[in-house]
């Protein structure tokens, strides 16, 4: 079976300052991994996704995720966050064999202030 | 947007009632899946649809059902609403094949 585990429930940063949104993920294969957001009363958004080519992976609005097989880790980073980051991320693994049927982790909350 | 459509946005059943739910997505998408996203979590998979049969299946009961149209729309229904149903219900669909999934803003269900 393949999960993830986010770490953090919630995270707050200033605005400006770099953003770390940290996920841990389990897998018998090598995974194909993703980052979605999640805006009040919008629909899920894929940020990123990692499917084994590059370790490193740029996303959208600036976001950007490593891969490390060693640390079993797919960390979300921002250099500097902005007002309109604030949202729900979720760490996802897509389920083994299962092409796009996904396994979201419990989510982050990432709240920006001033 | 996403080009996938949810309806109703909101809806209010009691227990024992039946539900069902709608979504629209975009011309192509032609696999269709469920989610279920509890209050504080992340959301789970209900179940995928492809060429308007069932293509898998999470762990859920099998008052859970749905139905996949031709016009790409689709349909989740819930028999024997219990207490625990209550949720935000997400319809996603993709191109055959592809990874990226397009959902849509879901239906907040409440079971009263």
């Amino acid at each position: 079976a393949q999960s993830v585990t986010q770490l953090d429930s919630h995270v707050s940063v200033s605005e400006g300052t770099p953003v770390l949104l940290r996920c841990n993920y389990s897998s018998s294969y090598s995974p194909s991994l993703f980052w979605y957001v999640q805006h009040p009363n919008k629909g899920l958004q894929l940020l990123l996704k990692y499917t084994s080519a590059a370790t490193l992976v740029k996303g959208i609005n600036g976001f950007e995720a490593e891969f490390k097989k060693s640390e079993t880790s797919f960390h979300l980073t921002k250099p500097s966050a902005h007002m309109s980051d604030a949202a729900e991320y979720f760490c996802v693994v897509s389920i083994t064999g299962g092409g796009n049927k996904l396994t979201f982790g419990t989510g982050t909350q990432l709240k920006v202030e001033l | 947007e996403t080009g996938v459509t949810q309806s109703p946005t909101h809806l209010i059943k009691t227990r024992g009632q039946q539900v069902t739910l709608r979504c629209s997505s975009q011309s192509g998408h032609n696999t269709v899946s469920w989610y279920q996203q509890a209050l504080g979590q992340g959301p789970q998979f209900i179940f995928q649809y492809y060429r308007e049969e069932e293509n898998g299946r999470g762990n859920f009961p099998p008052r859970f059902s749905g139905l996949q149209f031709p016009n790409y729309s689709s349909e989740l229904n819930v028999n024997a609403l219990e207490l625990d149903d209550s949720a935000l219900y997400l319809c996603a669909s993709s191109f055959p094949g592809e990874e990226k999934l397009f959902f849509g803003s879901g239906t907040q269900l409440s079971v009263l």
